[in-house]
């Protein structure tokens, strides 16, 4: 049975910082990697994914995945009050079954 | 705003009512899924369809009946819920198994 670990949170940032978010994996064979942002009352909105070792970066997010050590974190730059939610880290279960393995999720709270 | 549509957003029914949670996507994408979560859970996935077939039913009671019309469209059919029910409903697709997913906005469910 995969695992994906999350902390909990809540992880405080004052406004203008980076927000640093982590999640391990226990597959060593997990191959994708999702990151969803959910605001309280919402859905899930899909917000970065990545495949490959080494960094991605789209606008002020970056997801960082290192397959040897089995983690994958978001770096959120210059962090705004409007990034407070609660960040999912997910990857498939594998075999084309569809099935996402979810972390528990981040809260995240941008102080201004 | 987001790609997959859902209807209704809001949904009270009683325990002897049948009713029809609606689902619709204009992305091409062949995955779609219904997912069931609580507050502060992540998303629990119940069925899975993939071309059209339904390939994953993740033990769901009988109550829950789900439906794919065509490429665009799943359907969840409700009826003799119980109280627990009571959760947020969630479609989301993919151009295929194990790709990035979409969620739609949901349907917040209130069972009396």
């Amino acid at each position: 049975q995969k695992e994906v670990e999350q902390n909990s949170g809540p992880l405080s940032v004052p406004e203008g910082a980076i927000a640093s978010l982590n999640c391990t994996y226990s597959d060593r064979g997990s191959q994708s990697f999702f990151w969803y942002r959910q605001y309280s009352g919402k859905s899930p909105e899909l917000i970065m994914f990545i495949y490959s070792n080494g960094d991605k970066e789209d606008g002020r997010f970056t997801a960082q995945l290192n397959k040897a050590s089995q983690y994958v974190s978001l770096l959120i730059r210059d962090s705004q009050p409007s990034d407070s939610a609660t960040y999912l880290c997910a990857l498939p279960e594998g075999g084309n079954t569809g099935k996402l393995i979810f972390g528990q999720g981040t809260t995240l709270q941008v102080k201004p | 705003d987001t790609e997959v549509t859902q209807t209704p957003k809001h949904l009270v029914m009683g325990m002897t009512n049948k009713k029809s949670l609606k689902c619709e996507q204009h992305m091409g994408h062949r995955a779609m899924y219904w997912y069931k979560q609580k507050a502060k859970k992540p998303p629990e996935l119940m069925f899975v369809y993939s071309y059209e077939k339904l390939s994953i039913n993740e033990s769901v009671p009988s109550r829950f009946s789900p439906e794919c019309p065509n490429s665009s469209l799943l359907n969840l059919h409700l009826h003799a819920l119980q109280p627990e029910d009571s959760a947020l409903y969630l479609c989301a697709s993919s151009h295929d198994r194990d790709q990035p997913q979409h969620f739609g906005d949901g349907t917040r469910l209130s069972i009396l």
